[in-house]
């Protein structure tokens, strides 16, 4: 069966340090991948995509990486800060279509 | 731009009642989406619409759940009958299809609804 999976651990971390997330997948056959932030009582806000050709992605202090082998992606966000603090979800998406498929998140949580 | 926006943002009604959410997607914006979000079983898409169609449905869990989209600028989620174990947040998102680009989402606040 098709399963997306995240870290189902609260991820602690201490200011400046780089908190890296993971999202591993299984019978997929994803064209993308997204990245979304969810605040407590907001709804997720989107943050990276990264398609299947591509290795990596950055955007600021974020770094996302795609191994359609390994059928994972990374999360970075470096010199982090406890405002990053949030649950970050994965999504998987098809080409041609916009329906994506989430993962159930993980928290992560800087510590001041 | 006031972005998604849903209502009501909290429902409490009893078991057996009728419930209907209320989304406003982002102007020219040609895709709605609505998901449901619990502890358990994450973030679930229910159904979503292109140009006002309904495309896909598969995740809606059983005929108690009805939506529509009568125009571009509007859609609703039914629930009828309503049991406790449709409580949840309930989340609209829209999108602009641009041929390949991000196809991000754009979620509106939810609705919690609690069913008694």
């Amino acid at each position: 069966s098709q399963k997306i999976e995240q870290n189902s651990e609260a991820l602690n971390i201490q200011e400046g340090k780089t908190a890296t997330l993971t999202c591993n997948y299984t019978n997929y056959s994803p064209a993308y991948l997204q990245w979304y932030r969810q605040d407590p009582g907001r709804g997720p806000v989107f943050l990276l995509l990264i398609r299947e050709n591509e290795k990596e992605k950055r955007k600021e202090r974020l770094k996302v990486t795609f191994d359609t082998t390994l059928k994972q992606s990374l999360f970075h966000i470096t010199a982090s800060q406890p405002a990053d603090s949030a649950t970050y979800l994965c999504a998987l998406g098809y080409g041609g279509y916009q329906k994506v498929t989430f993962g159930t998140g993980t928290k992560l949580q800087v510590i001041p | 731009d006031a972005g998604v926006i849903q209502s009501p943002r909290h429902e409490v009604t009893e078991m057996g009642q009728e419930v209907t959410l209320r989304c406003k997607p982002i102007s020219g914006h040609n895709s709605l989406f609505w998901y449901r979000q619990t502890m358990m079983r994450g973030l679930e898409l229910l159904i979503y619409f292109n140009n006002n169609v309904p495309i896909d449905d598969s995740g809606m869990p059983e005929d108690r759940f009805s939506a529509k989209m009568p125009n571009a600028s509007f859609s609703t989620l039914k629930i009828q009958p309503s049991e406790p174990r449709d409580s949840a947040v309930y989340f609209c998102a829209s999108s602009r299809l641009t041929g390949g680009r991000d196809n991000e989402q754009f979620f509106g606040p939810g609705t919690r609804l609690t069913v008694l």
